[in-house]
């Protein structure tokens, strides 16, 4: 059974860096074409991808995003962290860990999301 | 503004079927396969549909997905009340090198 799980803080400073872990199990990050990605949704709004890294430490950023964010990987403790540095308010929403996989493509299973909100 | 465009709402009787769009560029669907998801009320998406038109296990054969170009459909026959939920189509853009997503469709069972 596949799952995965995202931990952090639940209110961040303006300025401030978010640090989000995603713990997953029942499969592995050296299988080849396997990657872990994050997505958020803004209350209210759509889905957003942020990040995706592979089995091979390969790193993929969303463009507009690319500066803030940093993805790396534990494969040894399945997990994968994120870090989005200089929090500001319209960063508040839902964060999701994701599985990628070279057959089914980005999502196939998802966290449960965590909700990251920012304090004025 | 979302890459891939979608209906911001759809609607349908118990027993109808209902199509929900997804228009894209060459740099994304038309050139790399579509994803779909489902958002029930509250819930974390879930995958609906792989590789345009491959449903994974325990999604009921009553959602159909296609693709023709640079623009991608999902089809739900037999709707059901449960189905009344945000539906999200995803796909790779080579030029921005990067996923993105349609805006999200809700669903309305009336």
């Amino acid at each position: 059974q596949i799952t995965l799980k995202e931990s952090g803080p639940t209110l961040v400073q303006p300025t401030q860096t978010l640090t989000l872990t995603c713990t997953f199990s029942g499969f592995s990050l050296s299988t080849n074409g396997v990657g872990v990605g994050w997505i958020r949704q803004p209350p209210g709004k759509a889905l957003e991808w942020l990040a995706l890294i592979y089995w091979d430490d390969d790193k993929r950023y969303s463009p507009s995003l690319r500066s803030r964010l940093t993805i790396s990987k534990d494969t040894s403790n399945n997990q994968v962290v994120l870090t989005m540095t200089n929090m500001d308010p319209v960063d508040t929403g839902t964060y999701y860990c994701v599985r990628c996989t070279g057959v089914t493509g980005l999502g196939d299973h998802w966290g449960q999301g965590t909700l990251v909100t920012m304090s004025s | 503004q979302s890459v891939l465009t979608q209906p911001p709402s759809a609607s349908g009787t118990p027993g109808q079927r209902v199509t929900i769009s997804c228009s894209g560029s060459s740099s994304n669907i038309g050139s790399n396969n579509v994803n779909w998801h489902q958002q029930l009320p509250g819930t974390a998406p879930k995958l609906l549909i792989y590789t345009n038109d491959q449903r994974p296990s325990g999604v009921p054969d009553r959602f159909s997905g296609s693709k023709s170009g640079t623009s991608a459909s999902l089809a739900i026959s037999g709707l059901q009340s449960e189905d009344e939920a945000d539906y999200y189509c995803a796909a790779w853009d080579d030029r921005l090198n990067a996923w993105v997503f349609g805006g999200g469709t809700k669903l309305t069972v009336l």
